[in-house]
């Protein structure tokens, strides 16, 4: 079974500070991985793809792939009190390279 | 209209019901998604239809019918729910190429909040 692992948090930064959210992933031959954020009552939003080893920069969002270590992560600086919301790490798996996504992290950010 | 598109928003069916979800994205797009989320659930994947052909079923009940009429609508089908297919639905899509090896990003609908009583 392709597994996606997140911790579900919550986890608390406060505003202006750097938020680290992580992603560890079993498939190892996964290709292709994204980061949504999903608001409460929301539907998930893509924020990030990254496809290969290294940091892929966007605005205020940061995403980290090490295929090696079989390890996504999205950093958010100076988090603001709406990135307060549930990030959900999804990665490409199975025969059909379908997506498969984690329980989500749960941010808050503190004013 | 952009983006995807899903109605009902919201929906209470009773057991004995019979109910559809529609779904339409207007992205040009040529693959799309059903998913179930549940709380403290991840995102189940539920049915694919890439290029209008079911890739794709989970298995997934029978008590959920898919269907694809052509690369912009997506619909599914529900009868004889039980209580715990409350959940989320969503909608997704995505613009992929047979043989392409890194499938490109999806975009999701704002979903159908659905309710079995």
């Amino acid at each position: 079974q392709k597994e996606v692992e997140q911790n579900s948090g919550p986890l608390s930064v406060p505003e202006g500070a750097i938020a680290s959210l992580n992603c560890t992933y079993s498939d190892r031959v996964s290709q292709s991985f994204f980061w949504y954020r999903q608001y409460s009552g929301k539907s998930p939003e893509l924020i990030m793809s990254i496809y290969s080893n290294g940091d892929k920069e966007d605005g205020r969002f940061t995403a980290q792939l090490n295929k090696a270590s079989q390890y996504v992560s999205l950093l958010i600086r100076d988090s603001q009190p709406s990135d307060s919301a549930t990030y959900l790490c999804a990665v490409t798996g199975g025969s059909q390279g379908n997506l498969i996504f984690g329980k989500g992290t749960k941010l808050s950010v503190k004013p | 209209e952009t983006g995807v598109t899903q109605t009902p928003r919201h929906l209470v069916m009773g057991m004995t019901n019979k109910k559809s979800l529609k779904c339409e994205q207007h992205l040009g797009h040529n693959a799309m998604y059903w998913y179930k989320q549940s709380a403290k659930k991840p995102l189940e994947l539920m049915f694919v239809y890439n290029f209008k052909e079911q890739t794709e079923n989970n298995s997934v009940p029978s008590r959920f019918s898919p269907e694809c009429p052509n690369s912009s609508h997506l619909f599914l089908h529900l009868h004889t729910l039980q209580p715990e297919d409350s959940a989320l639905y969503l909608c997704a899509s995505s613009q992929d190429r047979r043989g392409r090896s890194a499938p490109s990003e999806q975009y999701f609908g704002p979903g159908t909040r659905l309710t079995v009583t």
